[in-house]
């Protein structure tokens, strides 16, 4: 069983819809959470950082942790055609980070 | 990208030669690592370093070795050894006590 488990999607969606993202995960130690957000022959580029459970809104992006279900969520308000890329979730437990394959977004203007 | 670099951005190699991939970094972050990213696999560790001249494996550290004789600088070296090497290979750091990598822009290498 992978650690992290990620719908690769392709997920299609019009402008202005609500983005659900969503990875679950096997490891009940890891407690530090991220979603990365990568375009294109780029390097991944932090979007959220949360500890824990709970949720943790920044701007459009909400991320949200639920430990007891192992499974954690990114939410886009109001997706921009600026948001199609991949989105990787990402967790530690301590100095190893492990990912999930990422799910490719496509926002349709 | 912030304070990391990675050269070159393409890399073209023949088969049984060995390359060297940079990742400079002016964060001051303590810890530094190497990741492969192929397509539906996500990324995986190659090998991370946390101290200068101390380093550990991955995941996946056959045919791949690196060196930390200063706190910016971390390069891999694929050697021929390395069966499958084409991929996009990233480099990321993190300031410890912390518990969030950034990423440097990547280098993708292609075997011919």
């Amino acid at each position: 069983q992978k650690e992290v488990e990620q719908d690769p999607g392709p997920l299609s969606v019009p402008e202005g819809a609500i983005v659900s993202l969503n990875c679950t995960y096997s490891n009940s130690a890891f407690q530090y959470f991220m979603w990365y957000r990568q375009y294109s022959r780029k390097g991944p580029e932090l979007l959220m950082y949360t500890y824990s459970s709970g949720n943790k809104e920044d701007g459009r992006f909400t991320a949200q942790v639920d430990k007891s279900s192992k499974y954690i969520s990114l939410f886009i308000r109001d997706s921009q055609p600026s948001d199609s890329a991949t989105y990787l979730c990402a967790m530690s437990a301590g100095n190893q980070f492990y990912f999930g394959t990422g799910t490719s977004l496509t926002v349709i203007p | 990208d912030g304070g990391i670099t990675q050269s070159p951005k393409y890399l073209f190699r023949k088969e049984g030669q060995n390359v060297t991939l940079s990742c400079e970094q002016n964060l001051n972050h303590d810890a530094m690592y190497w990741y492969r990213q192929d397509p539906g696999q996500g990324l995986r560790l190659i090998y991370y370093s946390q101290i200068v001249n101390d380093f550990q494996k991955g995941d996946i550290a056959e045919g791949y070795s690196v060196s930390r004789e200063k706190k910016e600088s971390f390069p891999l070296t694929v050697t021929s050894a390395q069966k499958n090497p084409t991929a996009f290979y990233l480099c990321a750091t993190r300031r410890l006590a912390t518990y969030t990598q950034y990423f440097g822009p990547g280098t993708r290498l292609t075997v011919l």
